[in-house]
């Protein structure tokens, strides 16, 4: 298994502004994703981290309201720009293990007012 | 790309029976396929998953069933109880050139009643 760490677990942010996760794993993975799940609802792919290289955004999602970071294997960042309460939504970090295992880290619970 | 159906949205079962989850997939060339357990205020926790070239697959009280012809999977619990109650989502993986990411059913809203 893995053991995902994410900072902050939540906050809450004024419009315009932006807001930086981290994501830290405890063991080598494959790939890091960066997932959304608004109040309510299921998650939804926002982009596969690449490490050293930009990363690969899911459709409806783009570079500069989310850029990500993946500067090693085991750590990405994701931030949230020019945040409107649309974005208020729990961010959640997920790695693919060699064994293709995929897992979840405990989400980062953002408002936007 | 991939489409996950999951039903029902919400399920209530006794304390004591079984509970039994449903998901559909669209593509052919998917290969992973993971359950997840969401309690309010976590995120998902990985509760039993299982590939394409497996049929079923058990872990105590929890099973999953793969039937790649039919293109559908399930997710069964025997002797429920209360801390089975969460949200479960069902999710799979395209094998195929593009997304590595997973896509979800929208979730089952299971309620274990005392």
């Amino acid at each position: 298994s893995a053991v995902i760490s994410q900072k902050p677990s939540r906050d809450i942010c004024q419009r315009g502004t932006s807001l930086t996760i981290q994501c830290q794993v405890d063991s080598q993975v494959t790939m890091m994703f960066w997932y959304r799940q608004q109040p309510g609802q299921s998650l939804t792919l926002i982009a596969t981290a690449n490490q050293g290289s930009e990363a690969t955004y899911e459709s409806g999602f783009v570079i500069d309201k989310f850029p990500i970071s993946r500067p090693n294997l085991t750590f990405s960042t994701l931030t949230v720009s020019n945040m409107s309460p649309e974005d208020s939504s729990i961010y959640l970090c997920s790695v693919r293990l060699p064994t293709d295992t995929q897992y979840f880290g405990p989400g980062t619970r953002l408002t936007v007012l | 790309g991939e489409n996950v159906e999951q039903h029902p949205s919400t399920l209530s079962v006794q304390e004591g029976d079984s509970a039994v989850i449903k998901c559909t997939y669209s593509d052919s060339a998917s290969n992973y396929f993971p359950w997840y357990k969401q309690e309010l205020g976590k995120g998902p926790q990985l509760i039993i998953d299982i590939r394409s070239n497996v049929g079923e697959k058990k872990d105590q009280r929890i099973a999953v069933t793969l039937n790649k012809t039919a293109k559908h999977f399930s997710l069964h619990i025997t002797e429920t109880q209360p801390e089975d109650s969460a949200v479960y989502f069902c999710a799979a993986r395209s094998g195929g050139g593009g997304a590595d990411g997973l896509t979800f059913g929208k979730g089952t809203h299971l309620i274990i009643q005392p």
